[in-house]
């Protein structure tokens, strides 16, 4: 069975602390994608990776930085967490482009206080 | 970039109600379309795609969309709801030239018994 992994369902941190968010698949995908999901804004891309080391800028990218060292992991860092990076953050995979579809992770809750 | 617009934020329905939930996106190429749902408090989960060939496509527990290419349009349709069809649904779109996902800003569909 298909299956992408959020390492934590919720997470609490302090105001200019660095946070990673980690995500793994074991589908062999090669694409893998960070959203945040936000009430009445659905989900927004921040970034997404084609391949390992490589990354490209969604449309929200600021404040946020990722990191792809094995085709399978895919990081989310936000360097300095701050109240309005407080969201849902989903991470999502899928085959090399094509008519494929994306397969989700749980999903991570982070609230920044 | 391209959008894609759900134009019924919320939907509240009595049981055995028919469903209709619109999706058009903007995007002049050849596309692939899809029907995500998210139940409280789980994962996104596929509903139903079109890459190509009909344009009715049947996904699971009873859903269907419609592509109308001349509308730039994806309607999810589904004839009886149950309670059990609270949640949140997302239209999304990619192309086969790009990495991409774009998502509507999704629907909440009330099913009340």
């Amino acid at each position: 069975d298909v299956k992408v992994t959020q390492s934590s369902r919720y997470l609490v941190k302090r105001t200019g602390e660095k946070v990673f968010l980690e995500c793994v698949q074991d589908m062999d995908h090669e694409n893998m994608f960070w959203y945040r999901q936000d009430p009445g804004l659905g989900l927004r891309l921040i970034y997404f990776s084609y391949d390992v080391k490589m990354k490209e800028k969604g449309d929200i990218p600021e404040g946020y930085s990722v990191s792809r060292e094995k085709k399978e992991r895919f990081s989310l860092i936000l360097e300095s967490a701050s109240t309005n990076q407080t969201s849902m953050y989903l991470c999502a995979s899928r085959k090399l482009r094509g008519g494929t579809e994306a397969f989700f992770g749980q999903g991570t809750r982070l609230t920044v206080v | 970039a391209q959008s894609v617009s759900q134009h019924n934020h919320h939907v509240i329905l009595s049981e055995a109600a028919s469903l209709e939930l619109g999706c058009n996106y903007s995007y002049g190429g050849t596309v692939n379309l899809f029907w995500y749902v998210q139940y409280p408090g789980q994962h996104l989960q596929l509903l139903l795609k079109y890459f190509s060939g009909d344009p009715l496509v049947k996904g699971i527990k009873g859903f269907e969309a419609e592509f109308i290419k001349s509308k730039f349009s994806f309607n999810l349709r589904k004839p009886s709801v149950q309670w059990s069809d609270t949640a949140e649904y997302f239209c999304a779109v990619n192309t086969n030239t790009g990495n991409q996902f774009y998502f509507g800003t999704g629907t909440s569909l009330t099913v009340i018994p």
